[in-house]
């Protein structure tokens, strides 16, 4: 079946860059999509990636993907405290499906001053 | 921004009441889901729609049942909530086509005492 991997947990210093990593295991996956949720919120989509792309950016947020190896990380280039949240990756099938996406359990991002 | 909608958004209830949590949207969107979010942070799918007329249960079961008698509506009701109920419980939508972004609603907290 499908399933998506994150780390539970990374902790970084205000300024560095931040690095979110997930794998997944549908090869036939066709998009795959990171979302950001603050605490006492719903989910919001950060950005997405086509599988045919090896990288994507959009200001701070860089995203790269290798097929291959079924890994998909997210990068935060100058993190702020704002970035505090949970990060979840995502991928739907080829196709779609009315089942919708399925998500990995959600990295916590923790900022340290 | 997203045009979906939960209510309540917060709500503390006593075991074997009844209740309905709100789920709407003005996209014009098919398909509309239901996600719990436990302690964890784990998403789970437990009921989607294609469009009108139309439920399935999700990946995960549950005591809960869903109607979907308009496109902009997908309440989620409980007949008789028990604490093992109390929740995060968000609802998304998304078009019916191949790239199935999904918009989240803020989601509801559920409390059962």
């Amino acid at each position: 079946g499908e399933d998506v991997e994150q780390s539970l947990f990374l902790s970084v210093r205000e300024g560095d860059s931040s690095v979110i990593n997930c794998t997944y295991t549908d090869s036939s996956s066709t998009y795959l999509y990171w979302y950001k949720q603050e605490p006492g919120a719903g989910l919001q989509l950060l950005t997405y990636i086509f599988s045919n792309m090896d990288m994507k950016q959009d200001q701070r947020l860089t995203v790269l993907l290798n097929k291959k190896d079924k890994h998909l990380s997210l990068r935060i280039a100058d993190t702020q405290t704002g970035d505090s949240a949970i990060y979840f990756c995502a991928e739907n099938e080829s196709g779609g499906g009315a089942d919708g996406l399925t998500f990995g359990k959600g990295t916590h991002l923790i900022i340290q001053p | 921004e997203a045009d979906i909608y939960q209510t309540p958004r917060y709500l503390v209830i006593g075991t074997g009441k009844k209740i309905t949590l709100e789920c709407s949207q003005t996209m014009g969107h098919d398909k509309m889901y239901w996600y719990q979010q436990d302690p964890g942070m784990e998403l789970h799918l437990i009921h989607y729609s294609y469009g009108v007329n139309s439920t399935e249960k999700g990946d995960l079961s549950s005591e809960s049942t869903v109607s979907r008698i308009r496109t902009e509506h997908f309440p989620l009701t409980l007949e008789s909530a028990r604490p093992s109920h109390t929740s995060q419980y968000l609802c998304a939508s998304s078009q019916d086509r191949e790239n199935t972004e999904a918009f989240f609603g803020q989601g509801t907290r559920l409390t059962v005492v």
